[in-house]
């Protein structure tokens, strides 16, 4: 089976710059994704990581580490709006359809 | 469309009811997945389509779950003699393909409440 463990809440200052981790147990590996959520809003896809090392998407970055079965989202010169819930997820299987969700962060940001 | 569209947006029924929600996914995409999100929870995958293959229904928690697909059109999850654990919002999203399953696109959902 797949597990994802995440911080409940992360709280930040406008501005700043904050990272959510994701740590998973996969029975095979097939990448990680992030998602954002705001209150009463539909998830959206923010990235994915299929091999080791940095993406980068404006102010939105995603590491990932298979070695340390780790991942984690870096949020940069945050604003309010970014205020919202953060997911992780990974595909079950090869060219799975079925993603496991992890239980979310919910980042505060604060003026 | 622009994107997946749900309908009803939000739904009260009484205990033991039948209900039906809708999923339009995004023209062109092939692969549909239906979610269940309880309050401050995760999301729970509950079944997939994927063109005219069999669904996995692998996530559907009770019998009293079912769900529909036409082609690569729209999709219906029908919940029978509704319980009020089945109380959260149902989202659908979509995908090009199940090989971007990855990246899915999800509708605003709806909100069911049984009372």
């Amino acid at each position: 089976g797949q597990s994802l463990e995440q911080p409940s809440e992360v709280t930040a200052v406008e501005g700043a710059i904050v990272q959510i981790n994701c740590t998973y147990q996969t029975s095979g590996f097939y990448g990680l994704s992030w998602y954002q959520q705001h209150d009463g809003g539909a998830p959206t896809f923010l990235s994915y990581n299929a091999l080791d090392g940095l993406e980068e998407t404006g102010r939105f970055s995603s590491f990932l580490s298979r070695s340390d079965s780790y991942g984690y989202l870096l949020l940069q010169e945050l604003q309010m709006k970014d205020s919202a819930s953060y997911f992780c997820a990974v595909p079950s299987g090869a060219g799975s359809y079925q993603l496991t969700f992890g239980k979310g962060t919910k980042l505060s940001v604060i003026p | 469309g622009a994107g997946v569209s749900q309908s009803p947006s939000n739904k009260v029924t009484e205990k033991g009811k039948d209900v039906e929600l809708r999923c339009d996914p995004i023209s062109g995409h092939t692969a549909l997945y239906w979610y269940r999100q309880r309050l401050g929870q995760g999301l729970e995958f509950l079944i997939y389509f994927q063109g005219n293959s069999a669904p996995d229904k692998s996530g559907l928690p009770s019998d009293r779950f079912s769900a529909e697909r036409t082609g690569e059109s729209v999709s219906t999850l029908t919940i029978q003699r509704t319980q009020q654990e089945d109380s959260a919002v149902y989202l659908c999203a979509s995908s090009r393909t199940k090989t971007d399953a990855y990246e899915q696109y999800f509708g605003p959902g709806t909100r069911l409440t049984v009372t």
